[in-house]
């Protein structure tokens, strides 16, 4: 059981390139997640979705795009990117059976922009 | 504004002894508080949680006591090893919003052997 996977797991773009980051998940959960983390900043949501064909804006939305087409995958896209998306980014995903029900998170996504 | 509060970012403490995290809110509509646990290079891993209508919760050797009046949580481990070393992050989770989780910046925990 793999749980929730990120690819790729490092990337280095150049100012103004474009690129989408890749969660999936196989406990078949409704909600999915994009985090980031920064040094001194903690997590900080980007988007989240609580369904297939759904997305919302988080704390931190501005320069980037999901999509959520298929139940199992939540894509995080930067049109273009900026040195203040240098991050690491986390996808998280959930079932809604209860409340307080904890996240699974992926291993993370080194994203260095130059 | 910060909902969520960890006001230590780094913590170290000797083997075998107790550590204490302290945990910080602002938003009483907060009803579910999680810790999280994350190594280096991993992504962060459920550790335990608390509802707000209680105020203890244990699980082996770490509890997570939470006090409603004073907005504030603690989680203890005891007794502390060295591979409880790693990055721990407070959440909590609104009744008015509860898809999301607001989490804190962080505590760096370092248990010397």
């Amino acid at each position: 059981n793999a749980g929730v996977t990120q690819t790729p797991k490092f990337r280095v773009l150049k100012t103004g390139q474009s690129m989408t980051l890749l969660c999936a998940q196989d406990m078949n959960h409704e909600y999915m997640y994009w985090y980031r983390q920064d040094p001194g900043m903690g997590l900080r949501l980007i988007h989240y979705s609580v369904g297939e064909g759904t997305t919302a804006k988080g704390e931190v939305p501005d320069g980037y795009n999901v999509s959520r087409l298929k139940k199992q995958n939540f894509l995080l896209g930067l049109e273009s990117a900026a040195p203040s998306q240098t991050s690491v980014y986390f996808c998280a995903s959930r079932t809604p059976t209860r409340r307080g029900e904890k996240l699974f998170f992926g291993s993370g996504t080194q994203l260095s922009v130059l | 504004d910060q909902q969520v509060k960890q006001n230590s970012p780094s913590l170290s403490v000797q083997e075998g002894r107790i550590s204490i995290l302290n945990c910080d809110y602002t938003n009483s509509m907060f009803d579910y508080f999680l810790w999280y646990k994350k190594y280096p290079a991993e992504g962060p891993t459920f550790l335990i949680s608390i509802s707000s209508i209680k105020d203890k919760n244990e699980d082996g050797r770490f509890t997570v006591f939470l006090n409603k009046s004073a907005k504030h949580l603690s989680l203890h481990i005891v007794p502390s090893q060295p591979g409880d070393s790693a990055v721990y992050f407070c959440a909590a989770s609104d009744k008015g919003g509860s898809e999301k989780l607001v989490f804190g910046k962080g505590t760096k925990l370092t248990v010397n052997p």
